[in-house]
């Protein structure tokens, strides 16, 4: 069974760093396509961040140049360095894991997702 | 960047009955479109990628169609289980991965 179980949130001043952990069980988060996509109190989904099999990575815009993703393959985590954090940082940040079926992966349908994890961005 | 537009935002009806939920984008996406099911307190669940394609283990009475700027969520039949929060999301012109703001189906 798939298991992602994301650590690390709790409650930042504006301007601090956090760096949040997701720790997968029954896949390879070196083989997976891998995403942070988070939600704000009561509002909808955003999509963060994805770090591909081989490497790449890419952000939204709004966290760019603050925010780095990356991976741990012999702890088999993902992270999410978050640094010089703002108010409208302040949501559950979940992890996810792309979508696959048969021979085919896709990196941005969602697909595996751990419970949450809060930030809370306040002085 | 996309803009997805879902409607209506809320949704009132019995199990049984049928739901249509939309969702238009502001750009074509051709069919590279998601939707999610997500319920208070939990994380969400893919239902439908591609437009059209159930992930695995989703129940047949989900169906989407669509393709282009215009895409549709069917529930056919709807159980107790299916009353959630719904959310669009393309990835055909990214980054970003946009979603729509989602469409609560609620218990009439």
């Amino acid at each position: 069974e798939v298991q992602l179980v994301e650590t690390g949130g709790g409650l930042i001043q504006p301007g601090g760093s956090l760096r949040l952990s997701c720790t997968a069980s029954g896949i390879t988060v070196s083989s997976t396509y891998m995403n942070w996509v988070r939600q704000a109190p009561g509002k909808g989904l955003e999509w963060v961040s994805v770090l591909y099999t081989a490497g790449n990575t890419y952000y939204t815009d709004s966290v760019k140049g603050r925010f780095t993703i990356s991976r741990d393959n012999s702890k088999n985590t993902l992270y999410l360095q978050m640094s010089s954090l703002r108010a409208e940082d302040t949501a559950v940040y979940y992890c996810a894991s792309g979508y696959c079926n048969g021979g085919s992966c896709f990196p941005t349908w969602f697909d595996r997702w751990g419970q949450g994890a809060l930030v809370t961005v306040s002085s | 960047e996309i803009v997805l537009t879902q409607s209506p935002a809320t949704l009132s009806l019995s199990p049984g009955e049928r739901a249509t939920l939309s969702c238009r984008a502001s750009q074509s996406v051709s069919s590279y479109l998601a939707w999610y099911q997500q319920k208070p307190g939990q994380a969400p669940r893919l239902l439908i990628y591609d437009a059209s394609n159930r992930a695995t283990g989703i129940p047949a009475r989900f169906s989407g169609s669509g393709s282009g700027t215009d895409f549709t969520l069917t529930i056919s039949s709807l159980e107790p289980e299916d009353f959630a929060v719904y959310y669009c999301q393309q990835r055909s012109n990214w980054p970003p991965v946009t979603f729509g703001q989602g469409t609560r189906l609620e218990i009439k």
